[in-house]
This record gives C-alpha cells, sequence and structure tokens, in this order.
C-alpha cells in the first residue's frame, strides 16, 4: 500500500471548518483513500472513503485531486467531539485480505 | 447492531507472566484482526484471521505472541512470557470478508490497555 504524509498537529476553532490535509504521491490506480479518527482510549473509527471522485456523507467531505496524490478531509461544524487523531490512510483493494495501514496521523484539537 | 466486544479493558502484570484477551467480533463477520497500539503511534496490525485460518501473521512476534480464532468467531490474543515493551493498547477489529465499496469497512472495539511492570 502506498505511504501516506500527514501534519503531526492541527487546531481549529469549534464552529469552523477543519481541513486535515493528506499526501499518498506514489498511490496506484486500484487504491483507495481512507480516513478514520480515534478519539481518546478509543478504538479507531471509520469516517469516509473514496477512489477518486469528492465523497461527502454525515460525517465529512473527503476531496482528492484529480491526480489523486494528495486528499483533504474536511469536517464542515467543527465541534469540541472531533478533538481526537485522524488518519489517512491508503488500500488496496484486495479480496479477501483487506487491511488497514495506519501512520501516525494528525492530532486535531478544537479550540472553544 | 452490536460492536466489537473486548475484555478485559485494562490489565496489569509483570514481566514474564503470561496475559490472554478475548475478542468478540460482529455477528458474521468472517474477517479479524488483531492490532497493537503503542502510546503516541498509530495502531500496528499483528494477524489478520479470514474465518479460522490465518491470512497475515507477518507481524506477529510469534515467539511470545499467540492467537487463534476457534470456530471462526471469537478470538484470543496471549503474550508469554510479556516484556516491558509490550505495554500497548490491543485492538480487535472486524469486518465482512468483502469490503463493500459504499459501506463502513473495519470496526474496531475500545481495546484493552495492557501495562506490564
Amino acid at each position: 500500500d502506498a505511504k501516506t504524509t500527514q501534519p503531526p498537529s492541527m487546531d481549529c476553532a469549534e464552529g469552523r471548518a477543519a481541513n486535515l490535509p493528506c499526501n499518498h504521491s506514489t498511490i496506484s490506480g486500484n487504491e483507495y483513500v481512507y480516513w478514520y479518527r480515534q478519539i481518546h482510549s478509543q478504538g479507531p473509527q471509520y469516517i469516509i472513503h473514496g477512489l477518486k471522485n469528492n465523497e461527502t456523507n454525515e460525517m465529512a467531505s473527503l476531496i482528492i485531486t484529480e491526480d489523486r496524490k494528495s486528499s483533504t478531509l474536511i469536517l464542515p461544524h467543527a465541534t469540541l467531539r472531533d478533538t481526537a487523531v485522524y488518519y489517512c490512510i491508503v488500500r488496496v483493494e484486495n479480496f479477501g485480505n483487506e487491511k488497514l495501514t495506519f501512520g501516525t496521523g494528525t492530532r486535531l484539537t478544537i479550540i472553544p | 447492531e452490536a460492536g466489537v466486544a473486548q475484555s478485559p479493558r485494562y490489565k496489569i502484570i509483570e514481566k514474564r507472566q503470561s496475559v490472554a484477551f478475548w475478542c468478540n467480533p460482529i455477528s458474521g463477520h468472517a474477517t479479524l484482526y488483531w492490532y497493537q497500539q503503542i502510546l503516541g503511534q498509530g495502531p500496528k496490525l499483528l494477524i489478520q484471521f479470514q474465518n479460522n485460518g490465518v491470512v497475515d501473521d507477518s507481524q506477529l512476534p510469534k515467539d511470545r505472541f499467540s492467537a487463534e480464532r476457534l470456530k471462526g468467531v471469537d478470538s484470543t490474543l496471549k503474550i508469554q512470557p510479556a516484556k516491558l515493551e509490550d505495554s500497548a493498547v490491543y485492538l480487535c477489529a472486524s469486518s465482512p470478508q468483502r469490503w463493500a465499496r459504499n459501506e463502513e469497512q473495519a470496526f474496531f472495539g475500545q481495546g484493552t490497555r495492557l501495562t506490564v511492570v
């Protein structure tokens, strides 16, 4: 699976949009971009994933550049409960052997 | 839908002792994963089961760690003997055999925090 690069930490004011970047310059055509987050003392929680089109769900939006070498996770109206470590993961589709390889992630702190 | 259950939540043992962790995955999930998460790091995959067979155990320290998944449902992870560097959170996750493209993928339990003193 391709490697990802994320800033180690970010701050965002409560109520503002949080934009978390991720670089995955070696991504190949059949690799998906996944985002998980981990709130303190809990297991990782799925947020969103995509292949090449932008995606939106009730939690967040995922913007993938046209060349797919980078992506941005957007939390539209950040709340204090969004304080967590956010992991960007690139995963190849491999039926029967799916797995997630985590990096060190971005620690997002929402400021009141 | 019930989530992934793990027990115990916390465990403190002395080095050279043995310890076991238990995981009950989401009903019907064929794939089960054990991850180790050391403080300040992302989770690292230790072992992956497909039903009751091992798919990937390349990062499992087999001289001291073992895992089994009897009947393709519950799983246990054992450490014997424990070392100080085994202090970590041990996470269990489960997923369907085939990851549907428009659905959530792997589901994680809350983990077991192990402290080796």
